[in-house]
């Protein structure tokens, strides 16, 4: 299947520091990419939906000032947590749909996910 | 945001044991996906079922769907330690494109 590539795996950063992490489809084209949020023993938050050329859709409460996405190319998505606070810290996912001409809203396929620990 | 509850939400069993867990949503569907999720890591799909299914059977997973009671039971039959895990439902609209929403999910322990 689709393979997305999630970079780093874990960060450790001081408050007021931004992190960038880096959401990659390695074999086929995500023109649509998403982000989730994860805290400990809790289900997945969508955070926003990151467009190919186009600004990200946030969903509601997700600052966008916040959390900077750029989907700058067909394999490649960041999201940049700016001005790390310790709430911040939290378990990031980002997922693609491999679209490939297939049915719409199939299966995701998820990056590795990123623990980020504000201190 | 969420779609809704799925119970139990946690379950430990022997290996050998069967596991149901069940999701409740709450919007009309495309389909309903069913995803594990080890402790700290991606997560993996592991079976699709559409709104026009009833019944899915996928190797040692069972999946059903009622789209009149809006719920949905995935079946392990078994299990094996292996299978601890984390397993969420999600939920795809019929708006093309939009992303999946996951339901709280079942914390399954299988032990030896």
């Amino acid at each position: 299947g689709a393979v997305v590539s999630q970079h780093p795996s874990r960060v450790i950063c001081k408050s007021g520091t931004s992190v960038k992490i880096e959401c990659r489809s390695l074999d086929f084209q995500a023109t649509t990419m998403f982000w989730y949020r994860q805290f400990p023993k809790q289900s997945l938050m969508l955070m926003a939906t990151s467009n190919e050329g186009s600004k990200a859709t946030y969903e509601q409460g997700v600052e966008k000032d916040k959390f900077l996405i750029n989907h700058a190319s067909l394999t490649l998505s960041t999201l940049t947590v700016t001005s790390a606070h310790p709430e911040d810290s939290s378990f990031y996912i980002c997922s693609a749909r491999d679209f490939s001409g297939r049915a719409l809203n199939e299966k995701l396929f998820f990056g590795s996910g990123t623990q980020l620990s504000v201190l | 945001s969420q779609q809704g509850e799925e119970d139990p939400q946690a379950l430990s069993i022997q290996e050998g044991e069967n596991a149901t867990m069940n999701c409740s949503y709450k919007t009309s569907i495309n389909n309903l996906q069913w995803y594990r999720q080890n402790s700290g890591r991606g997560l993996v799909h592991l079976i699709l079922i559409r709104s026009n299914e009833r019944e899915k059977h996928s190797g040692r997973l069972r999946v059903t769907l009622d789209t009149s009671k809006k719920s949905s039971s995935l079946l392990i039959t078994a299990s094996r330690a292996a299978d601890t895990a984390s397993y969420f439902c999600a939920t795809a609209s019929n708006q093309a494109g939009t992303a999946l929403i996951f339901g709280k999910g079942t914390t399954l322990s299988v032990s030896s």
